[in-house]
């Protein structure tokens, strides 16, 4: 089946530095790829989707100058959270599809093993 | 707007016994469900979905769900738990799995031996 890959797995950084998540579709070419932040005990909201070579759309209350999105290849997205702050601890999941974002495709979409953040 | 509610935060049922977790959903469409399982510090895994045809799906597992539109309901079935099922369970629904999906609120499966 489809594998989704996130690196890394955890991290600890210092307020005010800035950390990259990548995310990678090891044997499928992801035309989309989402972003979701999950705090404990709660579900996943969506921060943003991507599409290969296009801006990123973020949803509403998602600032997009602290969480910067790249998806420049097919099988690689990168989330990178700009300036952390200790309110950004949070597990970040990725996932990634072969359809098109806002199509009715039945394409699925496959999850990362999601990267613990955590900012000190 | 789409929404999914799961009633049940936390379950608790003994291994061997059936298991039933509930998801109700609003959309103004035909909806596109899913259901997913979490286990501790992991990503998700789809269980099964639902798009259209035969009402009663079935994914892996062992698990089922059936879609009811009249009670805009897509609950998640399992006629004997094994401990390893022990994880968080998530509806979502969107119209399109390429689509962004709106997930419910999680529900917590705990298996006693």
């Amino acid at each position: 089946g489809a594998v989704v890959s996130q690196h890394p797995s955890r991290v600890i950084c210092k307020s005010g530095t800035s950390v990259k998540i990548e995310c990678r579709s090891l044997d499928f070419q992801a035309t989309t790829m989402f972003w979701y932040r999950q705090f404990p005990k709660q579900s996943l909201m969506l921060m943003a989707t991507s599409n290969e070579g296009s801006k990123a759309t973020y949803e509403q209350g998602v600032e997009k100058d602290k969480f910067l999105i790249n998806h420049a290849s097919l099988t690689l997205s990168t989330l990178t959270v700009t300036s952390a702050h200790p309110e950004d601890s949070s597990f970040y999941i990725c996932s990634a599809s072969s359809g098109t974002s806002g199509g009715a495709s039945t394409d699925t979409q496959y999850f990362g093993p999601g990267t613990r953040l955590t900012v000190l | 707007a789409q929404s999914v509610t799961q009633p049940d935060i936390h379950i608790t049922v003994s291994e061997g016994a059936s298991l039933e977790l509930r998801c109700n959903y609003s959309y103004g469409a035909t909806p596109y469900l899913f259901w997913y399982v979490q286990s501790p510090g992991q990503g998700l895994q789809l269980l099964l979905k639902y798009f259209s045809g035969d009402t009663l799906v079935q994914g892996i597992k062992g698990f089922e769900a059936e879609f009811k539109r009249s009670q805009s309901s897509f609950n998640l079935r399992k006629p004997s738990v094994h401990w390893s099922d022990a994880a968080e369970y998530f509806c979502a629904v969107g119209h399109g799995t390429a689509s962004k999906l709106t997930f419910g609120t999680g529900t917590r499966l705990q298996v006693t031996l």
